[in-house]
């Protein structure tokens, strides 16, 4: 039968505030993340990634915290704008997999 | 992304057709992917190449094949498209070396089955 499609989580901001988004993975072996985005029509864009073996790293306007104890990965983007909105992605690579896994997404609306 | 490229954009076809994506990067990496993405569903892999010589299956292999022509080729095939197989679907590359490490990912290709 087919599938039904899911609701991703969605986030609205004004513009200017700063945005956080989550994602749980799911493997304890993971030992790198990434997060993506994706605007609408267009494929999935790097932002930022992190080792497991740190608990923070920054970027321009972006900060991606790692939380291994309960698997938590979030994306923080500072003075968010409208240029922002789009939906967001993580990734987690095991490397017993060698390859990817991708979170389902989240929705990122920036209101101006 | 320039450096990785999807043919075509978008395709309508009909049940039963067999029908060909490819895919081209100028990045020179090794490892090239295949992923379809659904509404509200996350990137899932079809297949994957490490090398010319080195094809394969992801989690959703069935009712697709794949062909690494050249280091800078890989393309996916749909024997006989169903309804099922309407996505957007996705090529990305990564150096060798970089076990799953960040993807380069090209533009889609939206495909429909009719």
């Amino acid at each position: 039968g087919e599938s039904v499609g899911l609701h991703l989580p969605t986030l609205s901001v004004q513009e200017g505030d700063n945005s956080i988004i989550n994602c749980a993975y799911s493997n304890s072996a993971s030992d790198y993340f990434i997060w993506y985005k994706q605007e609408s029509g267009k494929g999935p864009q790097f932002i930022i990634d992190i080792r497991s073996n740190m608990d923070k790293r920054q970027g321009q306007r972006v900060t991606v915290l790692l939380n291994k104890t309960v698997k938590h990965l979030s994306l923080q983007i500072a003075a968010t704008q409208p240029g922002d909105s789009a939906v967001y992605f993580c990734a987690e690579n095991t490397p017993s997999y060698g390859k990817l896994t991708f979170g389902q997404g989240t929705i990122l609306t920036v209101h101006p | 992304d320039a450096d990785v490229t999807q043919t075509p954009r978008n395709r309508i076809t009909k049940t039963g057709k067999r029908i060909m994506l490819e895919c081209s990067q100028t990045k020179g990496h090794d490892r090239m992917y295949w992923y379809r993405q659904d509404p509200g569903l996350g990137l899932r892999l079809i297949y994957y190449s490490f090398d010319v010589k080195d094809i394969n299956k992801g989690e959703i292999s069935d009712g697709y094949s794949v062909s690494r022509q050249a280091q800078a080729k890989f393309s996916l095939s749909l024997e006989s498209a169903i309804p099922n197989q309407t996505a957007l679907y996705f090529c990305a590359t990564t150096p060798a070396g970089r076990t799953g490490g960040t993807q380069y990912f090209g533009p889609g290709t939206r495909l429909t089955v009719l």
